[in-house]
């Protein structure tokens, strides 16, 4: 398995621009998580989905933030407009649930930087 | 309000000592915990999960201790080596699958 795979790795764009970031998940996972992390703030839980259903998005900062999640093997997370402290790493992460224990399996990340 | 704290930010050991990592939580019950390693530039990668009912778990120089009472956890790396040096991040399970992370300790394995 190759993986959870996220794109873009690295991302420049200016304030105000939309911004899509994308994660396949691990094949069978049926959880998904969706970190934010910087310097200041630590690893954020922004979101998460079980069984493609979004859980709990307490942790999305603002209403410019959206995550979907489609189908098992694909989801979005979107910055609509973007603005500069949004400026971090965006982990994906998956994990199937067993004796009621989530372990996650992280993406290597997009950098975003916004301008 | 709740809280994970990871006792530094930054350790520094010798080479061949044991590195000891502190995490402390406040208003939670977490049925597990995790550890997870994470490398300049990589996402975190787990490492260990304890539950509460368990006091101790180990996997090679790695040891973990859960402390329900104290609200702690102490996690351990044995005849500690260069290649040891990373981030270390402890992990709740808070409620329904939301697993949260503390801020981590960078450690540093010196020659």
């Amino acid at each position: 398995d190759a993986g959870v795979i996220q794109s873009p790795r690295h991302e420049v764009t200016e304030m105000g621009q939309e911004v899509t970031l994308r994660c396949k998940p691990i094949s069978g996972h049926n959880s998904l998580f969706w970190y934010r992390q910087t310097m200041m703030r630590g690893l954020e839980l922004l979101i998460y989905f079980n069984n493609n259903v979004p859980i709990d998005d307490s942790g999305m900062p603002e209403d410019r933030f959206s995550a979907k999640m489609p189908n098992a093997s694909f989801s979005t997370l979107k910055i609509q407009p973007s603005e500069p402290r949004d400026s971090a790493v965006y982990f994906c992460a998956s994990s199937l649930t067993i004796s009621g224990a989530n372990v996650l399996t992280f993406g290597a990340g997009s950098r975003l930087t916004v301008l | 309000s709740q809280k994970i704290e990871q006792n530094s930010e930054a350790l520094n050991i010798q080479e061949g000592k044991t590195a000891t990592l502190t995490c402390n939580y406040t208003n939670y019950s977490p049925a597990y915990l995790q550890w997870y390693r994470q490398d300049p530039g990589r996402g975190p990668v787990f490492l260990l999960l304890i539950r509460e009912n368990e006091k101790e778990k180990r996997k090679e120089r790695l040891k973990v201790t859960f402390d329900t009472t104290l609200k702690q956890s102490l996690f351990h790396i044995t005849a500690s080596q260069p290649a040891d040096s990373a981030t270390y991040l402890c992990a709740l399970y808070s409620s329904a699958s939301k697993i949260i992370f503390g801020s981590g300790t960078r450690l540093s394995i010196r020659p």
